[in-house]
């Protein structure tokens, strides 16, 4: 069992560009998050997912859309990348509300 | 809103020595509460969690317990070890809401 596995693992990347990070779970988990870490702030939640076809906001949403086409993928786009979304992403899923959350590996991104 | 609070780091500890990272919280429900612990260059894992008062999570010699009368949820540990040098969040999920609250981390150093 793979568990969660994101893509890529790190990236450069220039500022105005698009950028998907992918994330991609085999636990059949319902809801599944986006975290960016930052030195000093701990994670934050951008987007989260309580169950495929629907999304909803977290603390630090602007500059980001997901979305939840199926149960296992929740890919995370930057439409327009800006050197303040340079991060760390963690992708994490649980069965439900309150329940322990499991966390991929990361992506590591430098917006220059 | 909900908040997690504890305390800055780095904590720099010898070898064996008697571990405390505390952690107190706010929330408008009846949380979940969690220990998540990340080793350098990995995504974050559980360590321990509580779902209810006066309930004691433990696991690798690392206890805490959910004092809701201080609303808190403090991490030790009896006698450190190297290999237990990572950061450490706190972190709730308040009940009927999927996402997690963390905290800003603590960073534990631990020298032979």
């Amino acid at each position: 069992i793979a568990g969660i596995t994101q893509a890529p693992t790190s990236q450069i990347l220039a500022a105005g560009r698009r950028m998907t990070l992918r994330c991609t779970q085999d636990m059949r988990h319902n809801a599944m998050y986006w975290y960016r870490q930052d030195l000093g702030l701990g994670l934050r939640l951008i987007h989260y997912s309580n169950t495929a076809g629907t999304t909803g906001k977290g603390e630090v949403p602007d500059g980001y859309s997901v979305s939840r086409a199926n149960t296992d993928d929740f890919p995370l786009t930057l439409a327009s990348a800006v050197p303040s979304q340079t991060s760390v992403y963690f992708c994490a899923s649980t069965t439900r509300s309150g329940e322990t959350q499991y966390f991929g590996p990361g992506t590591r991104l430098l917006v220059l | 809103g909900d908040s997690v609070t504890q305390m800055e780091g780095p904590v720099t500890l010898s070898e064996e020595a008697f571990l405390t990272i505390n952690c107190t919280y706010t929330a408008t429900g009846y949380p979940s509460l969690f220990w998540y612990v990340q080793y350098p260059g990995e995504g974050l894992q559980l360590l321990l969690k509580a779902t209810k008062a006066d309930d004691k999570g433990s696991n690798k010699g690392f206890e805490a317990t959910y004092r809701k009368e201080t609303t808190s949820f403090h991490l030790e540990k009896g006698s450190v070890q190297v290999s237990d040098s990572a950061v450490y969040f706190c972190a709730l999920s308040d009940r009927g809401y999927s996402t997690l609250t963390f905290g800003k981390g603590t960073m534990l150093l631990v020298s032979p």
